[in-house]
């Protein structure tokens, strides 16, 4: 079956660090996004795609960024982590057909 | 700028009984909504959406949400609610066409079903 994934699935961190947070999706959607969730935020965008070589902000991109070089994959650069980071990070996918979006596990950040 | 509204941080109810999880919405025209729901320590799961047509749409696991269009709102209904029913709930919202793809979610809803 298609699906999304995201890795690693936990991670822990020190403030000042460089991470990639993995997402790799089967389904070829061409649309992909990235979100955070927080305690009394719901999920807030990140940054999006709508394609190969295209990358868009969101809300909430400060101290992020996203690279789309192949429609399967869209990695999350934190580029010096921040106490501010620490957030579950999920990633979704949708097909420019359908509305709704499907979402992989989530990866748990904690920054020290 | 599009949003949504959950004004419920949790909502309780006795198994059994019919629960509505409120949520509205604020979109420059004709809005796609959705409802996802997300269990401890996993991801959203897609659960019904409202795009065009019957303002009563159904959805998985018995779950039916119903647009109100004068009142920008999209409640979720169950008639009778399942302590498996306990999780998350959050209502989304985009707008229409191809421009602005991203869903916009509300802060959720916790939604506790006692045996």
């Amino acid at each position: 079956d298609a699906e999304i994934t995201q890795s690693p699935r936990h991670k822990i961190t020190e403030t000042g660090r460089q991470v990639t947070l993995a997402c790799h999706q089967t389904w070829n959607h061409n649309n992909m996004f990235w979100y955070r969730q927080d305690l009394g935020h719901g999920l807030r965008l990140i940054h999006y795609s709508y394609g190969v070589q295209d990358t868009n902000k969101g809300e909430v991109s400060d101290g992020y960024s996203v690279s789309r070089s192949n429609t399967e994959d869209l990695p999350l650069t934190l580029e010096s982590a921040a106490s501010s980071q620490t957030s579950v990070y999920f990633c979704a996918s949708s097909d420019p057909g359908q509305a709704e979006a499907f979402f992989g596990q989530g990866t748990r950040l904690t920054v020290v | 700028a599009q949003s949504v509204a959950q004004p419920e941080d949790q909502v309780n109810v006795a198994e059994g009984n019919p629960l509505t999880v409120k949520c509205t919405y604020s979109v420059s025209g004709n809005p796609y909504l959705f409802w996802y729901v997300q269990y401890p320590n996993r991801g959203l799961q897609f659960l019904l959406k409202y795009i065009t047509g019957d303002n009563l749409v159904k959805g998985s696991y018995g779950f039916e949400a119903e647009f109100n269009k004068s009142q920008t709102s999209f409640h979720l209904k169950k008639p009778s609610a399942l302590v498996s029913d306990s999780a998350l709930y959050f209502c989304a919202v985009r707008a229409p066409g191809t421009g602005r793809r991203a869903l916009t979610f509300g802060s959720g809803t916790r939604l506790q079903v006692q045996p």
